[in-house]
């Protein structure tokens, strides 16, 4: 089965500290792409970086990077210099291919980061 | 610029009163979906389309219903709402890859009293 799993509910982090935001992730599928979304107080789903599984590096876009272990099936996305605007609602998404019927997103439950000041 | 309308972004209905969330993309994607969003659930696929005239059910279907008459636009109709559909929906486009972005609209707050 396709699944997601972030597994903190909420988080704390001090402004200008790196912090990491778990994600684990299950299929049988060998191709598949990885995502984390951020959703502000305001309710939109803004889209921070992608991963594909034949990647060999770990993705970037700015101050987030995506802790990608193929073999651990989890993909964590890294904060560096968290920022006040940062708080919000995080979502980690997998998009696989099985049988060509469907690509919709999976997603998890959700990691609410408070960064304070 | 790029982007997914959804229409109406607030709306409060009574049980059992017909509703239809608009979506339009203008990017020329394949595939649009509906998603609705639950505390605790995160995201859950409601129907998605892989084409004019394509759709199927996602996740949780019960009670809604759409079309894809054009390729631009995937109504979300609610024939005969109840209070367990209120929830945030989201409708989202994408190019039909496991490896690109779903672009989200601004999301509907519905609330079925």
């Amino acid at each position: 089965a396709q699944k997601i799993t972030q597994t903190q509910p909420g988080m704390f982090v001090q402004e200008k500290e790196a912090v990491t935001l778990d994600c684990t992730y299950d299929t049988s599928d060998p191709s598949y792409g990885l995502f984390w979304y951020k959703q502000p107080s305001s309710g939109e789903m803004i889209f921070l970086i992608y991963q594909g599984s034949y990647d060999q590096q770990n993705a970037t876009e700015g101050r987030y990077s995506l802790n990608f272990q193929k073999a651990r099936k989890s993909a964590n996305l890294v904060i560096s210099a968290s920022q006040l605007g940062d708080s919000a609602m995080y979502f980690c998404a997998m998009r696989a291919h099985y049988g060509g019927a469907t690509n919709k997103l999976i997603f998890g439950t959700g990691t609410l980061l408070a960064v304070q000041p | 610029e790029a982007q997914v309308t959804q229409n109406p972004r607030y709306l409060i209905t009574v049980t059992g009163k017909k509703l239809t969330v608009t979506c339009s993309q203008n990017m020329n994607h394949e595939y649009m979906s509906w998603y609705r969003q639950d505390p605790g659930l995160g995201l859950r696929q409601i129907y998605y389309s892989m084409n004019v005239e394509v759709t199927d059910k996602g996740d949780v279907p019960e009670g809604y219903k759409v079309s894809r008459k054009e390729k631009r636009n995937f109504p979300l109709i609610l024939e005969s709402p109840s209070p367990n559909q209120t929830s945030l929906y989201f409708c989202a486009s994408s190019p039909r890859t496991a490896h690109t972005e779903a672009f989200f609209g601004q999301g509907t707050r519905l609330t079925v009293v």
